[in-house]
């Protein structure tokens, strides 16, 4: 399995939060992508990452921001969180990005409940 | 914009008998596609893409995918179903020729009844 570890594994909090979710790669790949999954919707991208402080916006970006200082993390954070970011956010890693013909390793994904 | 749809929301067989799971897709240039399974409270795991060539293209645990450019699809198929092949399917596409971006489908949930 691609080293990726995610944390924390699940968190519940209340509406109005800040709230960060850690993703940490022991692969040194170049891609890191933060997705979101719910019923109905399959998984959504909400940030990536093609570099070391180099991030874009997924088609869900509203409400959340990224931040890449080094090649292993990548970490999301919710500022303030609302219960429609409930929901279980996965991470993952291309070494040559899905342009490339790359494929995706995911992590184990982060259960997040917003009260 | 490009998409996947997988219009199945679960999938019913029997072990042993072949099994398909269906996915139609909708791009402007050549389409990068792929398929993912996801096992319970797992991330989801590479099984197979379809980048250029073969339209029949092979992947892991016995899964192969038929690209018809003409329908515009992307099935996946099994010869003969296990029960442990029972999970969630996700159809996927690059999203246009430049990025390094995935869309996925909604999943296609598949039931492998012993």
């Amino acid at each position: 399995d691609a080293g990726i570890t995610q944390s924390p594994r699940h968190k519940v909090t209340e509406t109005g939060t800040p709230v960060t979710l850690r993703c940490h790669q022991t692969e040194n790949h170049r891609y890191m992508y933060w997705y979101r999954q719910d019923p109905g919707h399959g998984l959504r991208l909400i940030h990536y990452s093609y570099g070391v402080k180099d991030t874009d916006k997924g088609e869900v970006s509203d409400g959340y921001s990224v931040s890449r200082s080094k090649t292993e993390d990548f970490l999301l954070t919710l500022e303030s969180a609302t219960s429609s970011q409930t929901s279980v956010y996965f991470c993952a890693i291309s070494e040559s990005g899905t342009g490339a013909t790359g494929e995706l390793f995911f992590g184990e994904g982060s259960r997040l409940t917003v009260l | 914009a490009q998409s996947v749809a997988q219009p199945e929301d679960q999938v019913n067989v029997a072990e042993g008998n072949p099994l398909t799971v269906k996915c139609t897709y909708s791009v402007s240039g050549n389409p990068y596609l792929f398929w993912y399974v996801q096992y319970p409270n797992r991330g989801l795991q590479f099984l197979l893409k379809y980048i250029t060539g073969d339209n029949l293209v092979k992947g892991s645990y016995g899964f192969e995918a038929e690209f018809n450019k003409s329908q515009t699809s992307f099935h996946l198929k099994k010869p003969s179903a296990l029960v442990s092949d029972s999970a969630l399917y996700f159809c996927a596409v690059r999203d246009g020729w430049s990025t390094d971006k995935l869309i996925f489908g909604t999943g296609t949930r598949l039931q492998v009844f012993p």
